[in-house]
């Protein structure tokens, strides 16, 4: 399993856009990287995936170097609302029931 | 349309005593996985099923067992609470197609004493 690092926590203020950097130094070939979102006494939801390059959907974007070696969320015009845990997944793609780790995610706190 | 429920919503045992989370999910899904979740921590997984009859151990399965009793249900089981066990359960599952998005439970807060 590729074992991902993420910064424990950061802070940020309304309307600014926000980076979170996951590091995945083994991943392999197989891998895509998934990013969720867990709000206080909930599940996390999907937010994003990719597997090289940018993504983008209406609510964040994911950018991949051509390594792989690491992945940011961008998380454009913060809000208040966005004050979450953001946890970064590298999963194989060829089997869906592939035993993912979440570790444990980075607090984002969006400040008034 | 439902997605993944869990029963049941809250639980409190006696240490020793035993019962059984169940969850449940109507999108056809073939994965489902069972976490915990401890105060202020991430999700650490108990068991995972990849399809209907086979099941897996995954980082914390010790003190638990699992049932995938159809491709809809997926049950975790406490055969002796400890203490330890105390936390907050969440169910998921995962279609099998791209993007493998994980649809997760809204949880069982559980409280062993």
């Amino acid at each position: 399993l590729a074992k991902t690092t993420q910064p424990i926590s950061m802070d940020s203020y309304e309307g600014q856009e926000v980076n979170i950097t996951c590091s995945h130094n083994n991943i392999a070939t197989n891998d895509y990287i998934t990013w969720y979102q867990q709000f206080p006494s909930q599940g996390p939801r999907f937010i994003i995936q990719g597997y090289k390059t940018k993504v983008t959907n209406e609510v964040a974007s994911l950018f991949i170097p051509a390594d792989r070696k690491s992945s940011t969320l961008s998380l454009p015009r913060v809000s208040l609302s966005d004050t979450a845990v953001y946890y970064c997944l590298v999963g194989d793609s060829d089997n869906a029931g592939n035993m993912l780790t979440f570790g444990g995610g980075t607090r984002l706190m969006v400040k008034p | 349309n439902a997605g993944v429920t869990q029963t049941p919503k809250f639980q409190v045992l006696k240490t020793g005593q035993s019962m059984t989370l169940q969850c449940a999910q109507d999108m056809n899904h073939n994965s489902m996985y069972w976490y915990r979740q401890d105060p202020g921590m991430g999700l650490r997984l108990i068991y995972y099923s990849a399809s209907e009859g086979t099941t897996d151990k995954g980082e914390v399965p010790n003190g638990y067992n699992v049932s995938r009793l159809n491709k809809r249900e997926f049950s975790l089981r406490l055969e002796s609470a400890a203490p330890s066990q105390t936390s907050v359960y969440f169910c998921a599952s995962t279609g099998a197609f791209l993007p493998y998005e994980q649809y997760f439970g809204p949880g069982t807060r559980l409280t062993v004493t």
